[in-house]
């Protein structure tokens, strides 16, 4: 099983709003990413968790808060964003932080 | 940092036509090279991968060798469906993944 998932599937959500994107895989990956892709372009990575602690930020503003509750989960909250923010957020995991990184289907998000 | 170039596009092709798509990579070591596919309203799926010279990744009819020499890793495809068409991302590893633009690539019946 290579496969990663990701809820919701679509968010909309004032600039007021606070709200969270949520991962799992069960592939017992040790490494998970947070990546965000504007349309037309490659993903850009925002974060990247290896066994289970922050060890990438891409200096990412602090309206976007990732967590990683246990090895399988992985969490971004979000608060006060900007139109700019909407896009498709990407997940990934990978074995370690060395291996392949397999992605999930993401969030398409618009902030109003 | 790493960096990767690739061809952008957008390539137009006819079913059962060759495809290649160009892709070179900077690096200061020898960096695990992928290609990744994106077809419309999904996420990115690894298509292949090559993480030392001369390695030859290879899935699903599509084939890429790493190349030193030329610090190259083009993607072929002998004969495309219109199931191909989608995005084409070229990816290099260094202590994160560094993505080309992009390539959009569309199979015409």
């Amino acid at each position: 099983d290579t496969e990663v998932t990701q809820t919701p599937k679509h968010l909309v959500m004032g600039m007021t709003n606070k709200k969270s994107l949520k991962c799992e895989q069960h592939m017992g990956h040790r490494a998970m990413y947070w990546y965000k892709q504007k349309a037309k372009k490659p993903p850009e990575l925002m974060f990247v968790y290896s066994y289970e602690k922050l060890s990438i930020n891409e200096s990412v503003p602090s309206r976007f808060s990732p967590e990683c509750p246990n090895s399988s989960l992985l969490n971004l909250h979000l608060h006060a964003l900007q139109p700019e923010d909407s896009a498709l957020y990407l997940c990934a995991s990978s074995q370690d932080n060395t291996y392949e990184q397999y992605f999930g289907p993401g969030t398409r998000l618009t902030v109003t | 940092g790493n960096s990767v170039t690739q061809m952008e596009g957008p390539v137009t092709l006819s079913e059962e036509a060759f495809l290649t798509i160009n892709c070179t990579y900077t690096a200061t070591g020898y960096p695990s090279l992928f290609w990744y596919v994106q077809y419309p309203g999904e996420g990115l799926q690894l298509l292949l991968k090559a993480t030392k010279a001369d390695d030859k990744g290879s899935n699903k009819g599509f084939e890429a060798t790493y190349r030193k020499e030329t610090t190259s890793f083009h993607l072929e495809k002998g004969s495309v469906q219109v199931s191909d068409s989608a995005v084409y991302f070229c990816a290099s590893y260094d202590y994160k993944l560094s993505f080309g633009a992009g390539t959009t690539v569309t199979v015409r019946a």
